[in-house]
C-alpha cells in the first residue's frame, strides 16, 4: 500500500544547479499535483496534470517544470536552482468520481530541498 | 476562484480544553471543503471534508466541522484536546462540479499544554 511516493526525501542543491523530483503514485489516479510548503504560506500549487501527457501551471509557476509522460509519475524539474526554492515539495494525487465527487488528494511525505 | 483564510497561524489549548481551529472560505460557486492535518516531517492526512447534505461534518479522531453558508465559514472543533492532537492543520477549498484545483490556507499549528 504505497499510495504516492516521492524521491528523493533531502536534497542539497548550489545555486544553478539542477536537478528533478519523482512522484510516483500506484493508485492509478488521473490527477496530480505538485505543491511547495513554506512557513506562514501554506501549500501553494507549482503545477498540476490531468492525465497522462497533459500538464498545467498553478499559482506559482516561475522556476518549475513538469513532465507526466507516464500516468503513475509525475517528474518536477528545476533548471538552475535558486535559494528562493528552498522549500519542502509534496506531491498529491486524485482520482475524480463525477460530478459530485470531491478532490480528496492522497500526499506524499514530502522532499525538503535546500538551495545554497 | 476560491480562496480560505486561516484565523491565527499558532492555537494553544491546555490538554482536555476546546479545540477550536477557524477557517473562512470565500467562492464564487458552491464550495467543497476540507480539513488536513499534518504530523511533523509527514505529508498531509485528511481529518474530514464538506460536499453536500449535512451541515455537520464528523471527522477521525473526534474533530468535526460545521458548514455554515452565512458566515462563508468551516470551523474545526473538538470538545477535548489530546497531546496527540498536536500538529498543524490546513483548511481547503475547491469547487463543486468537478474543479480541478484545490487552494489551501495557510495553516495553523496547535499545540496542546498538559
Amino acid at each position: 500500500n504505497a499510495g504516492v511516493t516521492q524521491t528523493p526525501k533531502f536534497r542539497v542543491l548550489k545555486t544553478g544547479q539542477s536537478m528533478t523530483l519523482l512522484c510516483a503514485q500506484d493508485m492509478n489516479h488521473e490527477y496530480m499535483y505538485w505543491y511547495r510548503q513554506d512557513p506562514g504560506m501554506g501549500l501553494r500549487l507549482i503545477h498540476y496534470s490531468v492525465g497522462e501527457g497533459t500538464t498545467a501551471k498553478g499559482e506559482v509557476p516561475d522556476g518549475y517544470n513538469v513532465s507526466r509522460l507516464k500516468k503513475q509519475n509525475f517528474l518536477l524539474g528545476l533548471e538552475s536552482a535558486a535559494p528562493s526554492q528552498t522549500s519542502v515539495y509534496f506531491c498529491a494525487s486524485y482520482q475524480p468520481t463525477g460530478r459530485s465527487g470531491a478532490n480528496v488528494l492522497t500526499f506524499g511525505a514530502g522532499s525538503r530541498l535546500t538551495v545554497l | 476562484a476560491q480562496s480560505v483564510t486561516q484565523l491565527g497561524s499558532h492555537v494553544s489549548v491546555s490538554e482536555g480544553a476546546l479545540v477550536l481551529l477557524r477557517c473562512n472560505y470565500s467562492s464564487s460557486v458552491p464550495p467543497y471543503l476540507f480539513w488536513y492535518v499534518q504530523y511533523p516531517n509527514q505529508g498531509l492526512q485528511l481529518l474530514l471534508k464538506y460536499t453536500t447534505g449535512a451541515t455537520l461534518v464528523k471527522g477521525i479522531n473526534g474533530f468535526e466541522a460545521e458548514f455554515k453558508k452565512s458566515e462563508t465559514s468551516f470551523h474545526l472543533t473538538k470538545p477535548s484536546a489530546h497531546m496527540s492532537d498536536a500538529a498543524e492543520y490546513f483548511c481547503a477549498v475547491t469547487l463543486s462540479g468537478g474543479y480541478q484545483k484545490v487552494t489551501f490556507g495557510t495553516g495553523t499549528k496547535l499545540q496542546v499544554i498538559p
